[in-house]
């Protein structure tokens, strides 16, 4: 159906290391966007997919979409303690209906 | 300024009671949603409002009632509370056109005695 899966379901880095997260959907993705929830605090905004193939990067963080708009990843670069928290990815659909993803929840060790 | 905000930040209730949570953001945003985010941090839509009309209704008990006074506030009452009911509800906002980014709040714990 609708649901987005992500794996994985939690990461523990060293801090340094780097980390990647993966969205996945059996069905095309009009659009893709990402949040992050720190613990304890609220889904935050990252970014925003909307075409095949597009890749986009906030410093340390890429953002890239699937040649098929079926799949997404979020990838970190030298991960950071302040990088802690949930990530999510979530489709977009009609009515500005958001499916979110499962998360995956990153640890970093310092 | 706090951009969506929530109150109450926690709620702590017994089973059978009736609870409300009130929403309001300074966005001038015009569609409004509630989320639950349960234990496992699985983040559901609940309702979604677009200039007060009820727009996205998912699969809610009809314990759940939201209203909507007016585009900038969407309340949230719980009828019966249930022990299932435990979890974060988080209200959003947003413009309508296109997917635009959904802007949260912090969020309601709900604990159900």
């Amino acid at each position: 159906g609708q649901q987005v899966m992500q794996i994985p379901q939690y990461q523990h880095v060293q801090e340094g290391e780097d980390f990647t997260t993966y969205c996945n959907s059996s069905t095309t993705l009009s659009n893709i966007q990402w949040y992050k929830q720190r613990p304890g605090g609220h889904p935050v905004f990252l970014i925003q997919l909307v075409k095949s193939g597009e890749v986009k990067k906030q410093k340390r963080l890429t953002f890239q979409f699937g040649e098929a708009k079926k799949n997404s990843s979020l990838h970190i670069t030298a991960t950071q303690t302040t990088d802690v928290g949930t990530y999510f990815c979530a489709r977009g659909g009609a009515t500005n209906k958001l499916i979110f993803g499962t998360g995956t929840l990153l640890a970093v060790q310092p | 300024d706090t951009a969506v905000s929530q109150t109450p930040k926690y709620l702590v209730t017994q089973m059978g009671n009736d609870k409300s949570i009130k929403c309001e953001q300074n966005l001038g945003h015009d569609t409004m949603y509630w989320y639950k985010q349960d234990s496992k941090k699985f983040l559901k839509i609940m309702f979604s409002y677009n200039n007060k009309e009820l727009i996205i209704n998912e699969t809610v008990p009809n314990r759940f009632s939201p209203k909507s006074p007016d585009k900038a506030h969407l309340n949230l009452h719980i009828n019966s509370l249930e022990l299932g009911d435990s979890a974060v509800y988080f209200c959003a906002s947003s413009q309508s056109r296109g997917n635009q980014p959904q802007h949260f709040g912090d969020g309601t714990r709900l604990s159900i005695l």
